[in-house]
């Protein structure tokens, strides 16, 4: 089966730098995204990366290797308004439409 | 533009009761997607479509029934709710195909089923 693992919480710092992992068993896929969830709100897009290496948005980079089977989120210069859940995420490539997230990390950031 | 779109927000329902779960997006998307998610858990894909005029079971299918009206609209419907389908339910929907596939989310529905 298809099944993407996250850590289940990370804490860390305000003003620190926070590594969220995801590892995946997957037969094919386009690419890995990530989404922000808050409590009690509806997951936000975040970030992609359709190709190997690392992409940069902001405080947020993302990174994909697809020979280590492993992605992970970079969170920079934390803030307190980071605490949320991340989810890792693929759209399948075996010719349906379907997305498949990961187990969810809940990040939790202390003053 | 609003986005994706749900009703109701909450919903208490009895054991045995049916009731449909309605969600539509102005956004001109072909793919839409429905999602439970438990407390602490991650989303598991109920149903999506593709495109409009097809369906495709997900993950945890079971208990559960989806109509695409239009390109528009998506529903869920639960014909005989039982306490283990209380939960959080999302629809999103995505321009499959272009670029990340970026899945918007609505708020949600939050479902008790008593």
């Amino acid at each position: 089966g298809q099944s993407l693992e996250q850590p289940s919480e990370v804490t860390a710092v305000e003003g620190a730098i926070v590594q969220i992992n995801c590892t995946y068993q997957t037969s094919g896929f386009y690419g890995l995204s990530w989404y922000q969830q808050h409590d009690g709100g509806a997951p936000t897009f975040l970030s992609y990366n359709a190709l190997d290496g690392l992409e940069e948005t902001g405080r947020f980079s993302s990174f994909l290797s697809r020979s280590d089977s492993y992605g992970y989120l970079l969170l920079q210069e934390l803030q307190m308004k980071d605490s949320a859940s991340y989810f890792c995420a693929v759209r399948d490539q075996s010719g349906t439409y379907k997305y498949i997230f990961g187990t969810g990390t809940r990040l939790k950031v202390l003053a | 533009n609003a986005g994706v779109t749900q009703t109701p927000k909450f919903q208490v329902l009895k054991t045995g009761q049916s009731m449909t779960l309605q969600c539509a997006q102005d956004m001109n998307h072909n793919s839409m997607y429905w999602y439970r998610q438990d407390p602490g858990m991650g989303l598991r894909l109920i149903y999506y479509s593709a495109s409009e005029g097809t369906t495709d079971k997900g993950e945890v299918p079971n208990g559960y029934n989806v109509s695409r009206l239009n390109k528009r609209e998506f529903s869920l419907r639960l014909e005989s709710a039982a306490p283990s389908q209380t939960s959080v339910y999302f629809c999103a929907s995505s321009e499959t195909g272009q670029g990340p596939d970026t899945q918007y989310f609505g708020p949600g529905t939050r479902l008790t089923v008593l």
